[in-house]
């Protein structure tokens, strides 16, 4: 079935510094949904990525969708702590089903 | 409009016990799944439904059983607990599955002992 790998599983940072998830598919993907999840909370949802190549940006986060339609990733600029969390790529495999990747912890050292 | 609601928060079982983990929507969604997490494995689906009625398999559905008999609940039941069960569970929701985001409820901790 479709599998999604999400790496790192984790980052430690420095406030201020930037950080980035990634999101490796073996197979072209139809669209890809993010999600935050804080420690000791539940996923909330980010954006979704629909268009090969597409860019979208929340403030510090920028969101990117590979040509191929195969990876994608989430950039944040300049950490701060409020960005301290779990951060997961989700995908709708063939059998219809909306898989998660692993996840990318973040921490954020003042 | 409370969202998605998910009960109890936290639970412990004996092993062999069963439960039901309660899952509603007030949102008139029609996908609905449940999830557990653990740690450095994410979140990994047990079941989904894709409207009343209809109901799937996960990627982990052993020792899991569901129902969906209205578009608002969706519960998770455990047949006979195990200490493997020990995990958070997240119900979700969405409007349809092809492109709508999902909402999560609260989550349950459950511990098998």
């Amino acid at each position: 079935g479709q599998q999604v790998m999400q790496i790192p599983q984790y980052q430690h940072v420095q406030e201020g510094e930037d950080f980035t998830t990634y999101c490796n598919s073996s197979t072209t993907l139809s669209n890809i949904q993010w999600y935050k999840q804080r420690p000791g909370g539940h996923p909330v949802f980010l954006i979704q990525l629909v268009k090969s190549g597409e860019v979208k940006k929340q403030k510090r986060l920028t969101f990117q969708f590979g040509e191929a339609k195969k990876n994608s990733s989430l950039h944040i600029t300049a950490t701060q702590t409020t960005d301290v969390g779990t951060y997961f790529c989700a995908v709708i495999n063939q059998g219809g089903k909306l898989i998660f990747g692993q996840g990318t912890e973040l921490s954020v050292k003042p | 409009n409370a969202g998605v609601t998910q009960t109890p928060k936290f639970q412990v079982l004996k092993t062999g016990q069963s439960m039901t983990l309660q899952c509603a929507q007030d949102m008139n969604h029609e996908y609905m799944s449940w999830y557990r997490q653990d740690p450095g494995m994410g979140l990994r689906l047990i079941h989904y439904s894709v409207g009343a009625g209809i109901t799937d398999q996960g990627e982990v559905p052993n020792g899991y059983n569901v129902s969906r008999s209205t578009t608002e609940d969706f519960p998770l039941r455990l047949l006979s607990a195990a200490p493997s069960q020990t995990s958070v569970y997240f119900c979700a929701s969405s409007r349809t599955l092809a492109d709508t985001e999902a909402f999560f409820g609260q989550g349950t901790r459950l511990t098998v002992v």
